[in-house]
């Protein structure tokens, strides 16, 4: 199984500041025949399902604020809020879907305003 | 808009089969991958299988001797039988629409808590 690992486990940043929330995959999720990474992040807040925010590492739903980014390749990847708003309080998820069937996810990284 | 709302008993009991069903409703059940994800209470996100509209299933590999994923497309429903559960299986489940050639997943349904207990 691919084990995925965030961190930090939570994070506390100030209104209008970046966050910044890592994930590392226990081996690659990029798929070489189409250059792809089978990583996704989403955003889950209290009593609520989670949302996507962004698959193929980079890719963001549509909807979703410009201030998400995705970025990384292989093993590494990081989730960028740019300009924390007070909405965005939840915590965060990463998943591969690189490997079927074993979908696997992050712990999760909890985010909140400092 | 895409709904997607599960059904069920929020109670079972140890080793007796917990049964779920998820109702899609503003779309069609074909042509697309569906999921059932589980979340223990204060704890993580855990997949445990998907199944196409056309019936071609895939399951967690920890979950497999005890899990059955079925459609019914004349209903527009899912369902997920989990046999011989114990406490461990307590956590809202969730159904879940992939994202189109994708393994992520893009619409949720609000979840259902399902506890097992005597």
């Amino acid at each position: 199984d691919i084990v995925m690992t965030q961190s930090p486990d939570s994070l506390a940043v100030s209104l209008g500041e970046r966050a910044t929330i890592n994930c590392k995959s226990s081996q690659s999720v990029l798929y070489s025949s189409n250059n792809k990474n089978y990583l996704a992040w989403y955003q889950q807040k209290p009593g609520q399902p989670p949302k996507l925010l962004i698959y193929w590492a980079s890719t963001r739903e549509s909807g979703v604020p410009d201030r998400f980014s995705g970025s990384g390749s292989g093993t590494d990847f990081t989730l960028t809020i740019s300009s924390l708003q007070t909405e965005d309080v939840a915590v965060y998820y990463c998943q591969q879907y690189y490997t079927t069937p074993m979908y696997t996810f992050g712990q999760g990284t909890k985010l909140e305003i400092k | 808009q895409v709904q997607l709302q599960e059904s069920g008993p929020g109670l079972v009991k140890p080793s007796e089969t917990l049964s779920l069903t998820c109702t899609v409703s503003g779309g069609s059940i074909s042509p697309y991958y569906w999921s059932w994800i589980r979340q223990p209470p204060g704890k993580g996100l855990e997949w445990i299988a998907f199944i196409y509209y056309t019936g071609t299933t895939k399951y967690n590999p920890s979950l497999k001797s005890r899990v059955t994923i079925s459609v019914d497309t004349s209903k527009n429903q899912f369902s997920l039988n989990l046999n011989s559960v114990t406490a461990a299986d307590t956590a809202v489940y969730y159904c879940a629409r992939h994202s189109t050639g994708t393994g992520a997943f893009h619409f949720w349904g609000q979840g259902t808590m399902v506890t097992v207990s005597s």
